[in-house]
């Protein structure tokens, strides 16, 4: 059981270029999510997904696109990266439907943009 | 709108040492609240969690919280701290209801140095 699995790890991208960073959970859950963390401002919520075929915004999605794949994956692109965009990159899912259940989080993804 | 403080930025304490982090939280009814662990360079690990029940729930590593309703406040405990306890920890609300509201509220986080 992997968990949750990121890719890149560390991604260092010019101002203007695209990315996409892909996540993958092994857990069956339903619920997938897309945070950024930045020094003292905590976990921000950019996207989630409350289950296969369903995104809605959170309270950062300016920038950034989602895409749930299927059950299993889900991806957060960034059209023309910013270096505002400069951050660590976590992907969380979670059990039990309904309601909210434990999150479990994949080790991050370090972008830097120039 | 559900909000999380973590009054203390960053604690140091020796080892060995009790350990009390603070967390309070703004919600309307009753929530869900979790604490989460992150030691340097990766991801969030959940150290533990109340739905409901006992308001003292215990959790991994030898740490507990307790849900005090009256005071909005979850904190950490842990009555003697490990040099391997130094990390980054942050309390984190969900609402209790079912229906379509998944999102998680996290603190800022406080972060703990242990001395030797």
């Amino acid at each position: 059981n992997a968990g949750v699995t990121q890719t890149p790890k560390f991604q260092v991208l010019k101002t203007g270029q695209s990315m996409t960073l892909q996540c993958a959970q092994d857990m069956n859950h339903n619920s997938m999510y897309w945070y950024r963390q930045d020094p003292g401002m905590g976990l921000r919520l950019i996207y989630y997904s409350a289950s296969e075929g369903t995104t809605d915004k959170g309270e950062v999605p300016n920038g950034y696109n989602v895409s749930r794949l299927n059950k299993r994956e889900f991806s957060l692109r960034l059209e023309s990266a910013a270096p505002s965009q400069t951050s660590v990159y976590f992907c969380a899912s979670s059990e039990a439907v309904p309601g909210i259940g434990s999150q479990y989080f994949g080790p991050g993804t370090r972008l830097l943009v120039l | 709108a559900q909000s999380v403080t973590q009054p203390d930025i960053h604690i140091t304490v020796s080892e060995g040492a009790s350990l009390e982090l603070r967390c309070n939280y703004s919600y309307g009814a009753t929530p869900y609240l979790f604490w989460y662990v992150q030691s340097p360079g990766q991801g969030l690990q959940l150290l533990l969690k109340y739905f409901s029940g006992d308001t003292l729930v215990q959790g991994i590593k030898g740490f507990e919280a307790e849900f005090k309703r009256s005071q909005s406040s979850f904190n950490l405990r842990k009555p003697s701290v490990h040099w391997s306890d130094a990390a980054e920890y942050f309390c984190a609300v969900g609402p209790n209801s079912g229906g379509s509201n998944y999102k998680l509220t996290f603190g800022k986080g406080t972060l703990l140095t242990v001395n030797p």
